[in-house]
Parts: C-alpha cells; sequence; structure tokens
C-alpha cells in the first residue's frame, strides 16, 4: 500500500520570507499523481498544486512551487515571499494513475506565519 | 454557485445511535468521497462511489455505511459499531475522465461528537 509521510509537524516562517515543506512517499508504481492540499482554520481543503509523475517539470503556481525527486520519492512544497494568508494546516498527497481515483495522505504541516 | 454542502455543520450523538452525514453537490461529479480526520493525523477515506448504485471500502469502512442512489448525494452512515466516531468528517467530489487528473473537490465537513 502507498504511505505518504511528512516529517515536519510545525514549520514557521517569517512573512515574506520563503518556507519549504517536506514530504515523502513511498510505491511501487511507476506512473501516479501528487498534490498538495491546503487547510485554512475554516478547514475548507483548497488544492495548493500538484504534479504528475511522468512530467519532470516542477509544477509552480505564483509563489508555491514543488521540487519533485522520483528516484528519491520526495515532493516538496516551496512557499515564497510568505503571507499572514498562508498560515493553515498542509497535507500532501498521492493518488495512483490506474483505478479508483482515492487520495492517500500525510499527516499534515501546520504551518505559521509570523509578522 | 457550484459546490458541495454538507450538513449539519456540527453533530452529537449519544452512544448506541445511528446517524446520517448529508453530503450533496452540483458539480456534475461522477465521484464522490468520504474521509475522516482526527487530530494529528491526515485525512483517511471510509468510502467512496463512482458511479450511482456502486460504491467501494476505503481504508476505514468499519463501523460506516453508505449510499448512491443519486448521483449528486453520497450520505454516511455512522453506526453504533463505529468504536470512535468522533471525529472532522469530510465529503469530497472530482470528474472522472479517463487520461486526465482531476483534483477532488471538498465541503466543509461535518464535526461529529459522541456524548
Amino acid at each position: 500500500a502507498q504511505t505518504v509521510t511528512q516529517s515536519q509537524p510545525e514549520m514557521s516562517v517569517q512573512e515574506a520570507e520563503t518556507v519549504t515543506l517536506s514530504c515523502t512517499y513511498d510505491t511501487s508504481e511507476s506512473d501516479y499523481y501528487l498534490f498538495w492540499y491546503k487547510q485554512p482554520p475554516s478547514r475548507q481543503m483548497i488544492l495548493v498544486i500538484r504534479q504528475e509523475a511522468y512530467k519532470q517539470q516542477n509544477a509552480t503556481e505564483n509563489r508555491f512551487s514543488v521540487n519533485f525527486q522520483k528516484a528519491a520519492k520526495s515532493f516538496s512544497l516551496k512557499i515564497s515571499d510568505s503571507q499572514l494568508g498562508d498560515a493553515a494546516m498542509y497535507f500532501c498527497a498521492y493518488r495512483r494513475d490506474q483505478g479508483a481515483q482515492k487520495l492517500v495522505f500525510g499527516q499534515g504541516t501546520r504551518l505559521t506565519i509570523n509578522p | 454557485d457550484g459546490g458541495i454542502t454538507q450538513s449539519p455543520k456540527y453533530l452529537f450523538r449519544k452512544e448506541g445511535q445511528n446517524v446520517t452525514l448529508s453530503c450533496e453537490q452540483n458539480l456534475n461529479h461522477d465521484a464522490m468521497y468520504w474521509y475522516r480526520q482526527d487530530p494529528g493525523q491526515g485525512l483517511r477515506l471510509i468510502y467512496y462511489s463512482q458511479i450511482v448504485n456502486d460504491f467501494q471500502k476505503g481504508d476505514i469502512a468499519e463501523g460506516y455505511s453508505v449510499s448512491r442512489e443519486k448521483k449528486e448525494s453520497f450520505p454516511l452512515t455512522v453506526t453504533s459499531a463505529q468504536k470512535n466516531p468522533t471525529a472532522f468528517y469530510l465529503c469530497a467530489s472530482s470528474p472522472l475522465d479517463s487520461g486526465r487528473v482531476y483534483e477532488q473537490f471538498f465541503g466543509p465537513g461535518t464535526r461529529l461528537t459522541v456524548l
């Protein structure tokens, strides 16, 4: 079974600085998809960014980018120019390419932004 | 506005009672999912459905039941057999289209507390 591990339960960063959240996963599949979701205090889950495993290029979405290392099974999220609104729980998630589109989530990292 | 609604937002249950959590979507998505979220843990899949009148168990289905009589509705029943039902429950949906990756869209969640 696939597993996703986020080794940082909590992280903090100064406003306007850059922070990187770590995620590793375990799978025997060659094709799959990876996601970062954000859960603010409202508890609404919001997609931040996605990465297809077959793509070598790292995904970017404005201030959010990933460092996808397929061989190392690592998928870190970098947030540049951190803003107060970025404070939230961040979850890394994995999805197989074939079969049901269910997600396997990591334990989450709580990100605090210091003004 | 299109989206996913869950009701109620807060639910209290006495031990030994069954309760049903509602999830409705007007996004015309084929697939729907139920996740459970506990403190310090990521989301865990309870049940999912890819088509009306069909559903599959997720990783923690014991003590739960679902139905999918309509495309837009996927209610979750927490039965008295669920030993520790106090948790935050999230419903999600996504399109199904082979060859493309779609994110899962989440509802606002239901907080269930057993008294």
